[in-house]
């Protein structure tokens, strides 16, 4: 089945440093990913839509600018966190589209952040 | 206006009792799809099920139970003899032109 690889599981930086997350699909090819965050006991919230080749898509209230999204490949679309601050600590979940646009989606195992 | 409503945020049940999370949603596509997802405290995202706007079956499937109402927008999930294992935050999404999930429903079972 597909599977997609996300990197690393959870990660600690220092305020002001720049954090940078990973999201693979391993066998098979992904025009589109989406990243979500969750903060502790909330749902997940769509933050951005990465479209390979082309830049991402934010969701309003998303910076477009702290939250750099790259997806410059058809197997990996990465997200960075720049200039981490305390409150940006939370639950990062990537995910892939197979097949059926509206049907098939696929997750990461997601990306623990904590920001110190 | 929220897409997708969970109407329980908490259900604890002792061992073996059945538990249903009920899903109302609301979208004005005439396709979409609509899924169960299973979250334990490890984060992982578990996929449970998927139905699309126009299958309307419902299915069982081991201890697991779904019945779609397309009628009331509806989108039911029963544990039936719930187990200590089934512990974990459950999430109803809503997909039309993008991933909408509900607050999640968290379920303890207690042995």
């Amino acid at each position: 089945g597909a599977v997609v690889s996300q990197h690393p599981s959870w990660v600690i930086c220092k305020s002001g440093t720049s954090v940078k997350i990973e999201c693979r699909s391993l066998d098979f090819q992904a025009t589109t990913m989406f990243w979500y965050r969750q903060f502790p006991k909330q749902s997940l919230m769509l933050m951005a839509t990465s479209n390979e080749g082309s830049k991402a898509t934010y969701e309003q209230g998303v910076e477009k600018d702290k939250f750099l999204i790259n997806h410059a490949s058809l197997t990996l679309s990465t997200l960075t966190v720049t200039s981490a601050h305390p409150e940006d600590s939370s639950f990062y979940i990537c995910s892939a589209v197979l097949g059926s646009f509206k049907g098939g989606y696929t997750f990461g195992s997601g990306t623990r952040l904590t920001v110190v | 206006a929220q897409k997708v409503t969970q109407v329980q945020t908490e259900i604890s049940v002792v061992e073996k009792e059945d538990v249903t999370l009920d899903c109302v949603y609301e979208t004005r596509d005439t396709t979409y799809y609509l899924f169960w997802y299973k979250q334990p405290p490890s984060g992982e995202l578990v996929f449970l099920i998927r139905r699309n706007s126009f299958d309307e079956q419902n299915e069982i499937s081991g201890r697991y139970s779904w019945n779609f109402q397309k009628s009331t927008s509806s989108f039911n999930f029963t544990i039936t003899a719930s187990q200590v294992v089934d512990s974990a935050v459950y999430f109803c999404a809503l997909n039309d032109y993008k991933l909408s999930f509900g607050a999640g429903t968290t379920v303890t079972v207690r042995a």
